[in-house]
């Protein structure tokens, strides 16, 4: 099915661990975001992609990795989770028009006890 | 990026028309207006975008005012599935960085049975 998927869609996880998150997807869009929502509040920009091995920081990077090898793919790697990144995290994907929509995957929650 | 100014919260009824506003008084003249809305334990999604002309789409109508720093969202009969938080975005048609989407704290919508 086309679309854009997040997994896990729920991830508990211990402090200084490494936890990867994985978005996917199927139209091939240049562009490809990650975001975190942390309760009661808006999106926040962790990490942008233009395109396959372009990556860029947005607001709140620190503590984060990514990487995008892969148009359809674009992993978000926390080397050593915190507490302070308990949050749901947001996948997008655009084809990077000004003037087009953007997609969103279902969120991943994610637990650092 | 040019910044966006909307309300914390708003409520209305269910069946009336409701008035979203957004101001951005530095909006760029290749900005795009765009409003996604996020309704509960979900990812956001698109509603609408203009970038002169008013707008019309199955969903709402985007009334832009005629200098371009404000604009309104328009859900001409509110249902409770339309009770969410909804964003109002600028996007440069003219810069790369113009598809961060850069999400502020937006409008808490409530409807009322």
């Amino acid at each position: 099915d086309a679309g854009i998927t997040q997994s896990p869609r729920y991830k508990i996880t211990e402090t200084g661990r490494q936890v990867t998150l994985m978005c996917h997807q199927t139209w091939s869009h240049s562009y490809m975001f990650w975001y975190r929502q942390d309760l009661g509040h808006g999106l926040r920009l962790i990490y942008y992609s233009a395109a396959a091995d372009i990556t860029d920081k947005g607001e709140v990077p620190d503590g984060y990795v990514v990487s995008r090898s892969k148009t359809e793919n674009f992993p978000l790697t926390l080397e050593s989770a915190t507490r302070s990144q308990t949050s749901v995290y947001f996948c997008a994907s655009t084809d990077g028009a000004a003037n087009t929509e953007a997609f969103f995957g279902q969120g991943t929650r994610l637990t650092v006890v | 990026d040019a910044k966006t100014t909307q309300p914390n919260s708003m409520e209305s009824n269910e069946e009336e028309p409701v008035h979203l506003p957004c101001n951005h008084s530095t909006i760029s003249g290749t900005d795009y207006i765009h409003w996604y809305r996020q309704l509960p334990s979900q990812g956001p999604e698109y509603v609408i975008h203009g970038l002169t002309s008013n707008v019309n789409n199955r969903m709402a109508s985007l009334a832009i005012a005629e200098d371009r720093k404000s604009s309104t969202l328009i859900l001409h009969r509110a249902t409770l599935r339309d009770a969410a938080v909804y964003y109002c975005i600028l996007r440069d048609e003219g810069e790369t960085s113009g598809s961060r989407l850069t999400f502020g704290e937006g409008t808490q919508l409530t409807v009322n049975p």
